[in-house]
């Protein structure tokens, strides 16, 4: 069956720190996403991916790149980590039609010390 | 600014006992408002899309409406593997060709037997 895997599911990491999030899809989609979750904002955009090739930034861009080279990957990395990024992050992904329903991986739970 | 606003935070109902969610939503130009359910530790999971005023979705004991300004998740005789955060989203219809949602705080809804 087709799914979305994210690793690793749990990150202990520290101040400064160069980290990456892993993200898999096996949909084949051409959309993919990366939302952060914390208490009282609900989940936040933080880059997204129409393609390969393609990246965009969302509403809370700062301090996060990623790059896409294939189909399947989106690795979201944060350049300098602060502890301002600990959170639980979502990705996700969706047919190129809009209007299409998104699909999230399992999360990433990160703690910046 | 697209806005989407749920209510209540939280609710508590006891099995059987329905009730109904609200999700308001400030878009300019609505593409499609989205349902999905989240248990604790682990991704949103897709429910519903709705694409238009008056247009009504059913699962199981779940159903939901959608108007010019809100959503509604009605909940008929609910038992407690119902319970979950609920979480609304919208997508625009008119951007830069964004596909990205945005989501509401959701409403924690426990069911007790």
């Amino acid at each position: 069956d087709a799914e979305i895997t994210q690793s690793p599911r749990h990150k202990i990491t520290e101040t400064g720190r160069q980290v990456t999030l892993a993200c898999h899809q096996t949909w084949n989609h051409n959309n993919m996403f990366w939302y952060r979750q914390d208490l009282g904002h609900g989940l936040r955009l933080i880059h997204y991916s129409y393609g390969v090739h393609d990246t965009n930034k969302g509403e809370v861009s700062d301090g996060y790149s990623v790059s896409r080279s294939n189909t399947e990957d989106l690795p979201l990395t944060l350049e300098s980590a602060a502890s301002s990024q600990t959170s639980v992050y979502f990705c996700a992904s969706s047919e190129s039609d809009r209007g299409s329903e998104q699909y999230f991986g399992p999360g990433t739970r990160l703690t910046v010390t | 600014e697209d806005q989407v606003t749920q209510s209540p935070e939280a609710l508590r109902l006891q099995e059987g006992e329905s009730s109904s969610l609200n999700c308001s939503y400030t878009v300019s130009g609505l593409r499609g408002l989205f349902w999905y359910r989240q248990d604790p530790g682990k991704g949103p999971e897709f429910l519903f899309t709705l694409y238009s005023a008056g247009e009504e979705k059913e699962k199981e004991r779940l159903k939901a409406t959608l108007t010019k300004k809100e959503s509604f998740l009605h909940i008929t005789a609910p038992k407690p593997e119902d319970s979950a955060t609920y979480l609304c989203a919208v997508q625009k219809a008119r951007d830069t060709g964004r596909r990205a949602l945005t989501f509401g705080s959701g409403t924690r809804l426990q069911v007790q037997p």
